[in-house]
């Protein structure tokens, strides 16, 4: 069974630009989730989706990012403008319930804002 | 609101020998999981073992093992017969059924000397 596919691993950009990241969870998981790592710090819960809808987006840091996941399979994560601080390790993580349910983890998107 | 504190940015092992990865939380929450995530160089992110809360008996996974000590609020791992493959950034995380997201330490670099 394949795991959590993430693309591109690595996007350098210039301040201002748009990038757009994207995942695709295990198959059969509902719950998607996107979190990130700026350098040297905690890794950061961003939102959770459960299929299509948006269960929890409070971790995301302002209007310049934008997350979907029509069809309720694969998701983007979409940062327009992107800005210098947005420099970090992008991460998409699928379970298969809520709550006390594993969640497995994408290899993760190194995105570099120049 | 919980938080997960790993206080060993860095930790070396002999290879063979015996380590222990420092983790505490603070949490009210009496519903909870704590889970030990493992990031290789190549940067997939790998679970390594979970802990329910309301479990007493301490969770093992082959030469991994937690010390899982609810009333100090701390979670240690300790990897027995240290391999060089277990040369990874070790993360702790706290879950709660509630919430759903994971919070995330800020990790320990383990490496492991041949």
């Amino acid at each position: 069974e394949a795991g959590v596919t993430q693309f591109p691993s690595h996007s350098v950009i210039e301040k201002g630009q748009t990038v757009t990241l994207r995942c695709d969870p295990i198959s059969g998981h509902d719950n998607l989730y996107w979190y990130r790592r700026v350098m040297g710090k905690e890794i950061k819960f961003l939102l959770h989706f459960v299929k299509e809808s948006k269960q929890d987006e409070s971790g995301m840091p302002n209007n310049r990012f934008l997350a979907e996941r029509t069809g309720g399979t694969y998701s983007t994560l979409k940062v327009q403008p992107a800005e210098l601080e947005d420099s970090g390790v992008y991460f998409c993580a699928s379970s298969q319930g809520t709550g006390a349910d594993t969640q497995y983890f994408g290899p993760g998107t190194r995105l570099t804002v120049l | 609101a919980q938080t997960v504190t790993q206080s060993q940015p860095e930790m070396s092992v002999q290879e063979a020998e015996t380590v222990t990865l420092s983790c505490t939380y603070d949490t009210s929450e009496s519903d909870y999981y704590l889970f030990w995530y493992k990031q290789p160089p190549s940067r997939q992110m790998i679970l390594v073992i979970r802990q329910e809360a309301y479990k007493q008996q301490n969770a093992t996974e082959n030469r991994f093992s937690v010390n899982f000590q609810k009333a100090a609020k701390s979670f240690s791992l300790k990897i027995s017969d240290s391999q060089l493959g277990d040369a990874a950034m070790y993360f702790c995380a706290f879950l709660s059924r509630s919430q759903g997201n994971l919070i995330f330490g800020k990790g320990t670099k383990l490496s492991v000397k041949p």
